[in-house]
């Protein structure tokens, strides 16, 4: 069974600090995604990587995949209140499958 | 553009009952993706469904569960005699293309009392 860790499974950070997420796995992907989704609703994508060492950035978020492509870091700099919420990693498996496999999740909450 | 579209947001079911969840993708997208979130579990991949095709059910339970995807209208997700353990949120996803990003609807409460 494939599977993917994410670490930490919580995090309470101060706003204004730095944090990094990351997302583990023994498969190989053909691309990774990354969510974040807020109670009662569904994930929101963020950003898809796809080359093995890829580099991603979104304003105070930046994305990193594994040359390996088995693993992948989320960076949040300067972290706010807004960017609280549950966020997912997911790897996609490839061939004819197309399934995303999703992390095991990590709880962010920024405090004013 | 409309995003995906699932109703009813929520779903309250007796024990034995079916429940029908209905799915409408992005305009333009025709694969479609079901995944259910149980309290404290990550997201699990269900069946994945083309226009009149089912591609991979690997995730779908053996009984009880069904999919389709029709040539018009929404993908429906069909339990029928649930029980409390079908107490989940759904979640439907689509694609423009096979393994594209997927964008998700925001979901179906199912409570099974």
């Amino acid at each position: 069974t494939q599977l993917l860790e994410q670490s930490p499974q919580f995090l309470s950070i101060q706003e204004g600090e730095n944090l990094t997420v990351y997302c583990n796995s023994s498969s190989v992907f053909s691309s990774l995604q990354w969510y974040r989704q807020e109670p009662g609703e569904g994930p929101v994508l963020l950003v898809t990587v796809v080359t093995g060492g890829e580099v991603k950035k979104l304003k105070r978020l930046t994305f990193q995949f594994g040359d390996a492509r088995k693993d992948s870091s989320l960076h949040i700099t300067a972290a706010q209140p807004g960017d609280t919420g549950l966020y997912l990693c997911a790897g996609e498996l490839g061939g004819a499958t197309n399934k995303l496999i999703f992390g095991t999740g990590t709880l962010l909450a920024v405090q004013p | 553009n409309a995003g995906v579209m699932q109703n009813p947001r929520h779903l309250v079911r007796r024990r034995g009952q079916e429940a029908r969840l209905r799915c409408s993708p992005m305009k333009g997208h025709s694969h479609v993706y079901w995944y259910r979130q149980l309290p404290e579990e990550g997201l699990k991949f269900m069946v994945y469904l083309q226009k009149e095709n089912i591609i991979d059910e690997s995730g779908m339970p053996k009984e009880r569960f069904s999919a389709e995807f029709p040539k018009e209208g929404p993908s429906i997700l069909r339990i029928q005699q649930v029980v409390r353990g079908d107490s989940a949120a759904y979640f439907c996803a689509s694609s423009p293309l096979p393994g594209g990003e997927a964008f998700f609807g925001q979901g179906t409460r199912l409570t099974v009392v």
